[in-house]
């Protein structure tokens, strides 16, 4: 089974500056996915990056950064640059890699991201 | 059109009522599952479909039943439901093999009277 924890329910922050969201897991699988998705208020999930377990380096996505450590079994997103839409709730969530099967994901309870002007 | 579609998008039903959920994905997926998302509550997987064929139902009431006619279409069927019942429903398609990521339609926001 995979846990996905965010210890942060809610950060406010000051636009155009950096902000992390924390993320940590655990599997017990060797093989898996780590994911980070948006939710605006209007409620659609909105796909933002994503790291492999066996990638060496950081994933990256324009302003989005995934800092992922293995060991320790972190993947934190990092916002450079924030922007009033950047308000939302954000999701860490996790695949195992089953060899090809559908699993789905595995999702944390989220951080409520509020940027201020 | 392109993406993950769902409709309706709201839903207001009673507990005797019949309803259906639609999802449509126009990716080329050929996996599609359910979520519910309660209030406070991580999102919970619900079902998933793999090529058509239900591979997961994660102790989901009978209250709920799935259809996946093709991999492009999938149906949440309702029936008798609770009101604790009342959540955001996502649809979500992603490839069976590989490791990217599920994309998400907007979501039914269903209200149970």
């Amino acid at each position: 089974a995979q846990k996905i924890t965010q210890t942060q329910p809610g950060m406010f922050v000051q636009e155009k500056e950096a902000v992390t969201l924390d993320c940590t897991y655990d599997t017990s699988d060797p093989s898996y996915g780590l994911f980070w998705y948006k939710q605006p208020s209007s409620g659609e999930m909105i796909f933002l990056i994503y790291q492999g377990s066996y990638d060496q380096q950081n994933a990256t996505e324009g302003r989005y950064s995934l800092n992922f450590q293995k060991a320790r079994k972190s993947a934190n997103l990092v916002i450079s640059a924030s922007q009033l839409g950047d308000s939302a709730m954000y999701f860490c969530a996790m695949r195992p890699y089953s060899g090809g099967g559908a699993d789905g994901l595995t999702f944390g309870k989220g951080t409520h991201l509020i940027i201020q002007p | 059109e392109t993406g993950v579609t769902q409709t309706p998008r709201h839903l207001v039903m009673g507990m005797t009522n019949k309803k259906s959920l639609k999802c449509e994905q126009h990716l080329g997926h050929n996996a599609m599952y359910w979520y519910k998302q309660s209030a406070k509550k991580p999102l919970e997987l619900m079902f998933v479909y793999n090529f058509k064929e239900q591979t997961e139902n994660n102790s989901v009431p009978s209250r709920f039943s799935p259809e996946c006619p093709n991999s492009s279409h999938l149906f949440l069927h309702l029936h008798t439901l609770q009101p604790e019942d009342s959540a955001l429903y996502l649809c979500a398609s992603s490839q069976r093999t590989g490791m990217g990521g599920a994309f998400f339609g907007q979501g039914t926001r269903l209200t149970v009277v």
